[in-house]
C-alpha cells in the first residue's frame, strides 16, 4: 500500500464548476499537509498549506483535512481554464528533520474547459 | 535570476555518456533536494542536503552522484544511466526548518 493515494485522473470540468481533489494516507505520523500545483513544463509551486483538521480558505481554494479519516481535499470554486494543471498533495511527518522530507501523491491532472 | 534555476532544461544522453545537472537557488536557503518525477508516479525524493551536508540518500543507484559545493548550488552527476532513468529531475530548496519547498522547472532527461 502506498503511503499516499491520489486519483491520477485525468479530470475534465467545464469552466465555473466546483472541483474536488482528494488524497488518502496511511501514516498517522503525517501532521502537515500541502497542495502543490504544477503547470506543464514547470516545477511544482505551493498552493495551500495546513496542519490542523478542518478547513482553510484562500480565495477560490479551500483545503480540508480530516485526520481521523486520514483524508485531505482541495476544493476549487468557480474553476477557470488557468486552473488547468496537475495538483499534487504532499505531507510531512512530525519526526521530519530540519530539512523536511515530503511524501507526495502521484498527482491529479485537471483540465478546465472554457 | 530569481527562485530556483536548473540547467539544462532538456538533456538526451546515451547509456555510456557522463553528464551533469545543475541547480542554483537565489533564495538564501540552506536545504536543497533532488527529486525524480516519472509519469503517473509520485515525486521520488533522491537526495537531501542541509548546510552542504548530505542528510538523505533514498537508496538511489550509484550511477547518480550528487554534489553540493555550497548552499546555493547543487549538482547531479550522471553516468552509465539506463533507459528507465528517463524522467523529469526536479531540484528544490527550503529554509532550515521550513516546510515550504521551492522547486525549479526541472531537467527533462531522456536516456537512449
Amino acid at each position: 500500500q502506498k503511503e499516499v493515494e491520489q486519483d491520477p485522473g485525468p479530470l475534465s470540468v467545464p469552466e465555473g464548476a466546483i472541483v474536488s481533489l482528494n488524497c488518502t494516507y496511511s501514516n498517522s505520523a503525517f501532521q502537515y499537509f500541502m497542495w502543490y500545483r504544477q503547470y506543464s513544463r514547470k516545477g511544482p509551486e505551493l498552493l495551500m498549506y495546513t496542519y490542523s483538521s478542518g478547513n482553510k480558505e484562500d480565495g477560490r481554494f479551500t483545503a480540508q483535512v480530516d485526520k481521523s479519516s486520514k483524508y485531505i481535499s482541495l476544493f476549487i470554486r468557480d474553476s477557470q481554464p488557468s486552473d488547468s494543471a496537475t495538483y499534487l498533495c504532499a505531507m510531512i511527518p512530525t519526526d521530519s528533520g530540519s530539512a523536511r522530507q515530503l511524501t507526495f501523491g502521484s498527482g491529479t491532472q485537471l483540465t478546465v474547459l472554457p | 535570476e530569481t527562485g530556483v534555476t536548473q540547467t539544462p532544461r532538456h538533456l538526451v544522453m546515451g547509456m555510456t555518456n557522463k553528464k551533469s545537472l545543475k541547480c542554483e537557488q537565489h533564495l538564501g536557503h540552506n536545504a536543497m533536494y533532488w527529486y525524480k518525477q516519472s509519469a503517473k508516479k509520485p515525486l521520488e525524493l533522491m537526495f537531501v542536503y542541509n548546510f552542504k551536508e548530505q542528510t538523505e540518500n533514498n537508496s538511489v543507484p550509484s550511477r547518480f552522484s550528487p554534489e553540493c559545493p555550497n548552499s546555493s548550488h547543487l549538482f547531479l552527476h550522471l553516468h552509465t544511466l539506463q533507459p528507465e532513468d528517463s524522467a523529469l529531475y526536479l531540484c528544490a530548496s527550503s529554509s532550515d526548518g521550513g516546510d515550504t519547498q521551492y522547486f525549479g522547472p526541472g531537467t527533462r532527461l531522456t536516456v537512449l
